[in-house]
């Protein structure tokens, strides 16, 4: 079966520090990965979207990037982090031929 | 622009109830639509998809073409439903990305 791993947990980084967050499925091929930012009324935000390895296309202008260096690896980043970074990231994949997209259990990132 | 819209932050109801929670969208295609529910201390999933036209834990959702609309339904809401609902869509013709609504928390009310 299909799983869905996105590590840390929780991570708490001062301001000017980079970033790495890491999500990697289990138990499919050539999946659809996502990068979304859920933040109190504002919703799921779309960041990210990559569907093969080193595609990706960014939603929106911001201090971060994201990387697909192997098929089932999705990888966020900032080189410095602001205050404006907190949030709660969200991972997610989608199978070719699938039409609902499976969520991860999500980084509570607080930038100090 | 591809958009969704979810009027309501908060929508508190008594157990045994009715519970409408609205979604409006905004695509030129044909989309497909879905509903997302995360309850407390659990990942973000998968409620119902309008192509499957089901009822699951006895929410239903229609999608309605001419008003642009997908609204979720429940006759008598239980306190277990409490939980943050999100509407997505997704788009037609090999789309790849999922837009989200900016979610609707559901308190249902003993």
């Amino acid at each position: 079966s299909q799983t869905i791993h996105q590590w840390p947990a929780t991570l708490v980084q001062p301001v000017g520090s980079p970033l790495s967050l890491e999500c990697t499925v289990e138990g499919t091929s050539n999946p659809n990965l996502y990068w979304y930012r859920q933040a109190a009324g504002r919703g799921l935000q779309l960041l990210f979207y990559s569907v093969g390895i080193g595609q990706i296309s960014s939603e929106v202008p911001q201090n971060l990037s994201a990387s697909r260096p192997q098929d089932r690896q999705f990888i966020l980043s900032s080189k410095k982090l602001l205050l404006s970074d907190s949030g709660f990231y969200l991972c997610a994949w989608r199978g070719q031929g699938d039409t609902e997209a499976f969520f991860g259990q999500g980084t509570r990132l607080t930038v100090v | 622009a591809q958009r969704v819209t979810q009027p309501e932050k908060l929508l508190s109801v008594f157990k045994g109830a009715p519970v409408e929670l609205k979604c409006n969208y905004s695509y030129s295609g044909s989309p497909e639509l879905f509903w997302y529910v995360q309850y407390s201390r659990q990942r973000l999933q998968l409620l119902l998809r309008h192509i499957s036209r089901e009822s699951i834990k006895g929410f239903t959702a229609d999608l309605n073409k001419g008003e642009t609309s997908f609204h979720l339904k429940k006759p008598f809401a239980q306190e277990e439903d409490s939980a943050m609902y999100y509407c997505a869509l997704r788009g037609s013709g090999g789309t790849y990305k999922y837009i989200f609504g900016t979610g609707t928390r559901l308190k249902v009310l003993a």
